[in-house]
């Protein structure tokens, strides 16, 4: 079974430049992340997608930082204009995990992808 | 707030030594709880997970964990460490009810060192 695919794995780019990042979740999962992580720190969830619609995007910085996934598969997370703060891992990661209602969600584990490594010069 | 704590940031251990790493929790309700590790380069793989019932569950690559409710922890062990065990461990935790603003929550992780 194919894991869940990221690239580029390697971005350098300067201050106010923008950069797009890819990810193709494992077939069949519903549930699409995207995480941030800085150097040291634990993943910070920036958005999850259920299929094609945004489950939480509380802590996306929205001014700077978009992400689509149209047809409920790929996912494209983009930065624009980057800033020297946005230097960390983009981790992509996929799960069978849905939200039924407001009540009750099934938990499930998450599949990672290797990560795109961005530094912002 | 809902939050996830790993005490120790690095963690270093003789090869064939014990290993217990410490993750607490803080949150309303018991949450689903995992742990992770993130090899140098890779992704997050899940090493296990708790869910409900046995409160000692085991996982991957020899290790276990116990969900503790008195004390909101849910440590990770393993009883003899091995070279290739060096690596990043995360705690997460996820709500079993879903409201606003809840998400999965990692902790900032536990760097193990294993020395020869």
């Amino acid at each position: 079974e194919a894991g869940v695919a990221q690239s580029p794995r390697y971005k350098i780019i300067e201050k106010r430049q923008s950069v797009a990042f890819w990810c193709n979740p494992i077939s069949g999962h519903a549930t699409l992340y995207w995480y941030q992580q800085i150097l040291g720190q634990g993943p910070k969830l920036l958005i999850q997608f259920q299929n094609n619609g945004v489950v939480d995007d509380s802590q996306l910085p929205k001014d700077r930082f978009s992400a689509e996934r149209l047809k409920g598969v790929d996912s494209t997370l983009k930065i624009q204009p980057a800033k020297l703060e946005d230097s960390a891992v983009y981790l992509c990661a996929s799960s069978l995990a849905w939200t039924r209602g407001l009540l009750n969600r099934e938990p499930g584990e998450l599949f990672f992808g290797e990560g795109s490594r961005l530094t912002v010069l | 707030a809902q939050s996830v704590t790993q005490p120790d940031i690095h963690i270093t251990v003789s090869e064939g030594a014990s290993l217990e790493l410490r993750c607490n929790y803080s949150y309303g309700a018991t949450p689903y709880l995992f742990w992770y590790v993130q090899s140098p380069g890779q992704g997050l793989q899940l090493l296990l997970k708790y869910f409900s019932g046995d409160t000692l569950v085991q996982g991957i690559k020899g290790f276990e964990a116990e969900f503790k409710r008195s004390q909101s922890s849910f440590n990770l062990r393993k009883p003899s460490v091995h070279w290739s065990d060096a690596a990043e461990y995360f705690c997460a935790a996820d709500p079993t009810q879903k409201s606003s603003g809840d998400k999965v929550t990692f902790g900032t992780g536990t760097r193990l060192a294993v020395r020869p």
